[in-house]
């Protein structure tokens, strides 16, 4: 299958910080990105989609001035947490969903940890 | 509105052969995933299914029944390593897959 990557794979950082995650497809053009979160032994929570160089489509419940997400083209999306606190420490994923037939991969995950 | 059904838990034994059954009910379909997740790691994809059948990769195979609303996963000669989640999901078209809660797949010696 094509390859996702995430970087970086784990980030400790003091609460009132803010934290940027990197998402790129690496053999594939991803028309649509989509950031996900899980708790521990939760499932998926999807918080939004994002179409190459267009406003990203926030989930409800997802603050979108908290988790700033773009896409600036096709091969990398950034999610950043403005202002961290320990209650946003998860695993976050990213997807990567090309043209047809739309098969989507996931990134290895970020595991985001607020102190 | 979107409804996928998957067990919750199964549990198999080392070498044997496990089927874990999907349903879905969703508004639009252009297709089925198969990703297996292990604790604290993300979701690897397994299969992706868009016509009716069943489709072979090494020990993992995946059916499926447009008509019937209906997908399984079949995994044979079980290894431990093979103990993990497993996520059905519908692409039901320009938007967001649609997951299953998982199946937790408990391979025992």
């Amino acid at each position: 299958g094509a390859v996702v990557s995430q970087h970086p794979s784990r980030v400790i950082c003091k609460s009132g910080t803010s934290v940027k995650i990197e998402c790129r497809s690496l053999d594939f053009q991803a028309t649509t990105m989509f950031w996900y979160r899980q708790f521990p032994k939760q499932s998926l929570m999807l918080m939004a989609t994002s179409n190459e160089g267009s406003k990203a489509t926030y989930e409800q419940g997802v603050e979108k001035d908290k988790f700033l997400i773009n896409h600036a083209s096709l091969t990398l999306s950034t999610l950043t947490v403005t202002s961290a606190h320990p209650e946003d420490s998860s695993f976050y994923i990213c997807s990567a969903r090309g043209g047809p037939p739309y098969e989507q991969y996931f990134g290895p995950g970020t595991r985001l940890t607020v102190t | 509105g979107q409804n996928i059904d998957q067990p919750t838990e199964m549990t198999a034994t080392e070498g044997a052969i496990v089927q874990i059954n999907c349903t879905y009910q969703t508004s639009g379909f252009n297709g089925l995933f198969w990703y297996q997740q292990h604790a604290g790691e993300a979701p690897t994809f397994l299969s992706y299914n868009v016509l009716d059948g069943l489709e072979e990769k090494g020990r993992f195979s995946s059916f499926l029944s447009r008509s019937k609303g209906y997908s399984y996963l079949l995994l044979k000669e079980l290894q431990m390593k093979d103990s993990a989640s497993y996520l059905c999901a519908v692409n039901s078209g320009n938007t967001p897959l649609v997951f299953g809660k998982g199946t937790r797949l408990s391979v025992i010696a």
